[in-house]
């Protein structure tokens, strides 16, 4: 079945650190792929999202290119900021059933000053 | 960009109450809404898929009684947690997807923090 593997957290950097959290997925078929961002306390939002093979989503700084021959969305920021400190979860979605998100667990991030 | 209005956005309240919870996209028409439940830092876990003007679909293991869900106009969807108790407490997301087509992601409210004392 679908699937949505991220490496396990948390994730301390110091501000201006190099960030990489990866993310792998298992799915039939050409899925879309989605990086959301949860701030403490809130809910989530969309931080970039990518719609075919060998699309990069930007946003904020972030990057994240959709590779099929890796299955990977792996999301990359140069320089952190401390308010880049959040959770961050990929997720991908697929055609039919609603197109349900399937999440990944999730990747704590905290970035000191 | 798109947004999803969640209310209210933190009810404390005793066991064997009722809780209604709105979800209402503003600048969009969402055919679709999702509601979630997220457990301390843990992953979201996905309730219902609700289509407007129709009954909503559950996720093995919830409870549909418990967990009432109308989704009455392309605007609004809305959670009702029947008889709430202690281990009803979580926090509640709801989310929407604009239109039908392509591949639109979904946009989410800011949650509801439900405590049930």
């Amino acid at each position: 079945g679908n699937s949505v593997t991220q490496m396990e957290g948390p994730v301390t950097l110091s501000e201006e650190a190099f960030l990489t959290i990866n993310c792998t997925y298992t799915a039939t078929g050409y899925p879309s792929l989605f990086w959301y961002v949860q701030y403490p306390g809130e809910g989530l939002q969309l931080l970039l999202k990518a719609t075919k093979a060998d699309d990069k989503g930007s946003n904020k700084g972030f990057e994240a290119t959709y590779r099929k021959e890796t299955t990977s969305f792996h999301l990359e920021k140069g320089s952190v900021q401390v308010s880049d400190s959040a959770v961050y979860f990929c997720a991908l979605s697929k055609s039919g059933n609603n197109r349900k998100l399937i999440w990944g667990l999730g990747t704590s991030l905290a970035v000191n000053p | 960009g798109a947004v999803v209005s969640q209310h209210p956005s933190r009810v404390i309240c005793k066991s064997g109450t009722s809780v209604k919870i709105e979800c209402r996209s503003l600048d969009f028409q969402a055919t679709t809404m999702f509601w979630y439940r997220q457990f301390p830092k843990k992953s979201l876990m996905l309730m219902a898929t609700s289509n407007e003007g129709s009954k909503a679909t559950y996720e093995q293991g919830v409870e549909k009684d418990k967990f009432l869900i109308n989704h009455a106009s392309l605007t609004l969807s809305t959670l009702t947690v029947t008889s709430a108790h202690p281990e009803d407490s979580s926090f509640y997301i709801c989310s929407a997807r604009d239109g039908q087509g392509g591949n639109q992601p979904q946009h989410f409210g800011d949650g509801t923090r439900l405590s049930i004392l």
